[in-house]
């Protein structure tokens, strides 16, 4: 089945630790974004990437760093500068940047700070 | 001004009837707009894509777009309770931002029997 996976579900951080969450989809779709989703709130975009071994920062970046070494893989790594980092984290993808292209979503990771 | 705005709701309507829901957008140039659907504690999921004004339906669900007045819209008719959850307005810019897709805020709606 084609789709996009994100891992883990629920993933608690402590205190000054860095944290990876994993995304990854078998849609052969060029681009990939990442979002943050707090309680009663729409999405914010985090990072997103185009093409493999090139992303760019979206409206919310601080604190947060991403790679694109494999077009299927998209990890964000929540750092110990980001201060309030607890949320519903939110891959997405689609076949590219283009204005009519739809935007696919996996099913999240909530973050949880210890 | 928010780039996109949502009534937050709660919008409650028996079953049956016609949900309206809204959206305002504030960039001239966005170009592409859609409704996800998400229901509680799970990821968002696409239900509607417009890019021309006028109406476009699909089963129970229409999407109404004008530019002018920069306002998208979705009607749910025969609403059922499984339509309870969250509706998402998203816009995706044309200009220089490609690819950056704005939400906003979700409105709820909940439909009772």
């Amino acid at each position: 089945d084609g789709g996009i996976t994100q891992s883990p579900k629920y993933l608690f951080r402590k205190e000054g630790q860095n944290v990876t969450l994993s995304c990854e989809q078998n849609l052969n779709h060029d681009a990939m974004y990442w979002y943050r989703q707090d309680p009663g709130q729409g999405l914010r975009l985090i990072y997103y990437s185009q093409i493999v071994n090139d992303f760019q920062k979206g409206d919310i970046a601080e604190g947060y760093s991403v790679s694109r070494e494999k077009k299927e893989s998209f990890p964000l790594t929540v750092t110990s500068a980001q201060k309030n980092p607890t949320a519903f984290y939110l891959c997405a993808s689609s076949i590219g940047l283009r204005p009519q292209e739809t935007q696919y979503f996996g099913p999240g990771t909530r973050l949880l700070v210890l | 001004q928010k780039e996109v705005e949502q009534n937050s709701g709660p919008l409650s309507v028996p079953e049956g009837a016609i949900a309206s829901l809204n959206c305002t957008y504030s960039d001239r140039v966005s170009q592409s707009f859609f409704w996800y659907r998400q229901y509680s504690g799970k990821s968002p999921e696409l239900i509607m894509s417009i890019y021309s004004n006028g109406d476009k339906e699909d089963g129970r669900f229409t999407a109404q777009l004008n530019k002018a007045s920069q306002y998208v819209s979705l009607l749910i008719r025969d609403s059922q309770p499984s339509d309870s959850a969250t509706y998402l307005c998203a816009v995706l810019s044309g200009g220089t931002s490609y690819g950056k897709l704005t939400f906003g805020q979700g409105t709820i709606l909940t439909v009772h029997p």
